[in-house]
């Protein structure tokens, strides 16, 4: 079965400072890869999501994440945040047996 | 599209009574998913049926549990008798395909006293 780890549990940032926050999955096969997030009291909105070609893959709100396959990894990434991207951040793989495996999320304060 | 709708948004019931969670999917999506979300436990896929077919329901914690899809266009969750540990944010999501993303619905708030 399919694993995903998030290695950043919460991750503090000053405005316009850079972000990385790390994904791991463990599968072998075609995957499709996902990254969703959750702004304070509200519902999980998808992020974006990979499902083949170019490995870099941009998503709303300026974020991209790289699909690097020999490292098993989907990493999200933004130049520059904001003071409204303090979400909780999941990264989810769907292979194809229908659902999504999540990782257990990452939490993200910027500070103005 | 109006999304994934879910009901009520807010339920406040004690202990020992019978909270049914409601769900309507995107028409078309032929996935649904019910999800439990704590701050113990994180993010917990409960059950998930495909073309209004229960799939998977391993993450159903006990079988107070239980969760139906009569017509493509409604699900039900209920727990039956209801405990102060089922309290958490209960969301429904829907799929189109299993390789697309999920649309999640607002969730429901449920609070067992």
């Amino acid at each position: 079965a399919q694993s995903v780890s998030q290695h950043n549990h919460h991750v503090i940032l000053s405005e316009a400072a850079s972000l990385e926050l790390g994904c791991n999955y463990s599968y072998g096969g075609t995957v499709n890869l996902f990254w969703y997030v959750q702004y304070p009291g509200q519902h999980l909105q998808l992020l974006l999501k990979y499902f083949s070609g170019d490995p870099l893959v941009k998503g709303i709100k300026g974020f991209e994440a790289e699909f690097i396959k020999s490292k098993f990894s989907f990493n999200l990434r933004k130049p520059s945040v904001q003071w409204s991207d303090t979400a909780e951040y999941f990264c989810a793989v769907n292979t194809n047996a229908g659902k999504s495996t999540f990782g257990d999320g990452t939490t993200l304060t910027v500070k103005p | 599209d109006a999304g994934v709708i879910q009901s009520p948004r807010h339920e406040v019931t004690e202990m020992g009574q019978e909270v049914t969670l409601r769900c309507k999917p995107i028409s078309g999506h032929d996935y649904l998913f019910w999800y439990r979300q704590t701050m113990m436990r994180g993010l917990e896929l409960l059950i998930y049926f495909n073309n209004n077919v229960p799939i998977d329901d391993s993450g159903m914690p006990e079988d107070r549990f239980s969760a139906k899809m009569p017509n493509a266009s409604f699900s039900t969750l209920k727990i039956q008798p209801s405990e102060p540990r089922d309290s958490a944010v209960y969301f429904c999501a829907s799929s189109l395909r299993w390789d697309k993303g999920y649309t999640f619905g607002s969730g429901t708030r449920l609070t067992v006293v």
